[in-house]
């Protein structure tokens, strides 16, 4: 069974960092593409950043651009998100979330339950 | 603001059909890019639904059906269930944004 599991969510203040991570398991992690969506509080899905099987693809949407990293290691079978320069709407509920292949371009599938990042002073 | 349109509700009484829109443009549905759709019941992580505009993943009833025409894309529900009651996204990838996006999401509420 594919698991997901996200850590590393905090109440930080604004401009300070975090870093989240995503524990993978139940499959060839680095066979497939990874991504991080974020869920503002009673709001929708917003696509945060993604990164291909092999880290050649990566992207970013642009309301974190220059401020996010994404990276994984594969030997780890982990996904990370490096988060500078922290704004208030980034408070969010952020999943990882597995594509279904190895190409950044697949669809998503599973999503784990999420790790609650919360930007205030 | 999304780039991609879905409208804030639907509702249906159980037994019913209802259809959920999904308008983009020529930068992502209308650029070819397929549409996927999720389901999401309050207070849970998101479920892939519907794939490649009109696939279903295996375990979803066929209740659930999706189909993509030009700019838009859209999700048919019938037979409501109560179960059925939650908010669904659609998604497509942006060739301008070079990113994926989603719709801003429809709640369904069963009456």
């Amino acid at each position: 069974e594919v698991q997901l599991v996200e850590s590393g969510g905090d109440l930080v203040q604004p401009g300070r960092s975090l870093r989240l991570s995503c524990a993978a398991s139940g499959f060839t992690f680095d066979n497939y593409a990874m991504h991080w969506v974020r869920q503002a509080p009673g709001k929708g899905l917003e696509w945060v950043s993604g990164i291909s099987w092999n880290s050649a693809n990566i992207g970013y949407a642009d309301s974190v651009k220059g401020r996010f990293t994404i990276s994984r290691d594969n030997a780890k079978n982990s996904l990370y998100l490096q988060m500078n320069s922290l704004r208030t709407e980034d408070t969010a509920l952020y999943y990882c979330v597995k594509g279904v292949s190895g190409s950044y371009f697949s669809w998503f599938d599973p999503w784990g339950q999420g790790s609650l990042v919360t930007v205030s002073s | 603001q999304s780039v991609v349109t879905q409208p804030p509700s639907v509702s249906g009484a159980p037994g019913q059909r209802v259809t959920i829109s999904c308008t983009g443009s020529s930068s992502n549905i209308g650029a070819g890019y397929d549409v996927h759709w999720y389901q999401q019941i309050p207070g849970t992580a998101p479920k892939l639904l519907i794939y490649g505009n009109s696939n279903r993943p295996s375990g979803v009833p066929d209740r659930f059906s999706g189909s993509k025409s030009g700019t838009s894309a859209s999700l048919a529900i019938t037979g409501l269930q109560a179960e059925d009651e939650a908010d669904y996204y659609c998604q497509s990838y942006d060739s301008s944004l070079s990113g994926w996006v989603f719709g801003g999401g429809t709640k369904l509420t069963v009456l």
